[in-house]
């Protein structure tokens, strides 16, 4: 089976700029997580997305927003970009709503803000 | 809520020498407990879960952790260490109802010297 895959790897943005992220998860897997890694805040949970509905959410300001399609593809989103938004930013899925014991994790996209 | 304490930001380490990573977590409840690698420019990709039942749990690439409760720890080890273990390794919790998502240590760093 292939892997959860992210898109784009990389990415440059400015100030004041939207971004989506892209994250198609392993064959079969309904359950998509985000992810924000920083240095200094580490790995911090965004939401997560089951049967195209959002099942949970972090602590997060409402510039953050994602949504899931009906074949599991899920995409991020963030509005009005500042520079605290530079991460990397990782998507995980597994089959069901229940499975935070069984995530598979993308290799990341890195958003820099400049 | 839950959280995890990895108490060395950086562990040095000399090729074929043993090496423990701490892990201490925090919570009024029971917990499900993982360890997590990242290679550079990578993923996270999971070493191995303690759900339920004995407290050694083995994961992949020789790796070993023990839950204990009293100490609310899950300290990972490895016998003897390779170049190829250099990366960075996260503690995470989650409830164990299953239904709750990971918190992250903020990781520790292996360097392995030759």
């Amino acid at each position: 089976k292939a892997g959860v895959t992210q898109t784009p790897r990389y990415l440059i943005k400015t100030r004041g700029q939207q971004v989506t992220l892209s994250c198609s998860p392993i064959s079969g897997h309904r359950s998509v997580s985000w992810y924000q890694q920083t240095p200094g805040q580490g790995l911090q949970f965004l939401f997560e997305y089951f049967s195209e509905t959002q099942r949970n959410k972090g602590n997060f300001p409402g510039r953050f927003s994602g949504r899931q399609f009906s074949n599991s593809r899920s995409e991020m989103n963030v509005s009005t970009l500042e520079l605290g938004d530079s991460a990397l930013y990782l998507c995980a899925s597994s089959s069901d709503s229940y499975s935070y014991n069984e995530q598979f994790f993308g290799p990341g996209t890195r958003l820099t803000v400049l | 809520a839950q959280s995890v304490t990895q108490l060395d930001s950086q562990v040095p380490v000399f090729e074929e020498a043993p090496v423990e990573l701490r892990c201490n977590y925090s919570s009024s409840v029971s917990v499900y407990l993982f360890w997590y690698v990242q290679y550079p420019n990578q993923g996270l990709q999971l070493l191995l879960k303690y759900l339920s039942g004995s407290t050694l749990v083995k994961g992949i690439n020789g790796f070993e952790a023990e839950f204990n409760k009293s100490q609310t720890s899950f300290h990972l080890r490895k016998p003897s260490v390779h170049i190829s273990d250099t990366a960075e390794y996260f503690c995470a919790v989650s409830l164990n109802s299953g239904n709750t998502p990971l918190v992250f240590g903020k990781g520790t760093r292996l360097s392995v010297i030759a």
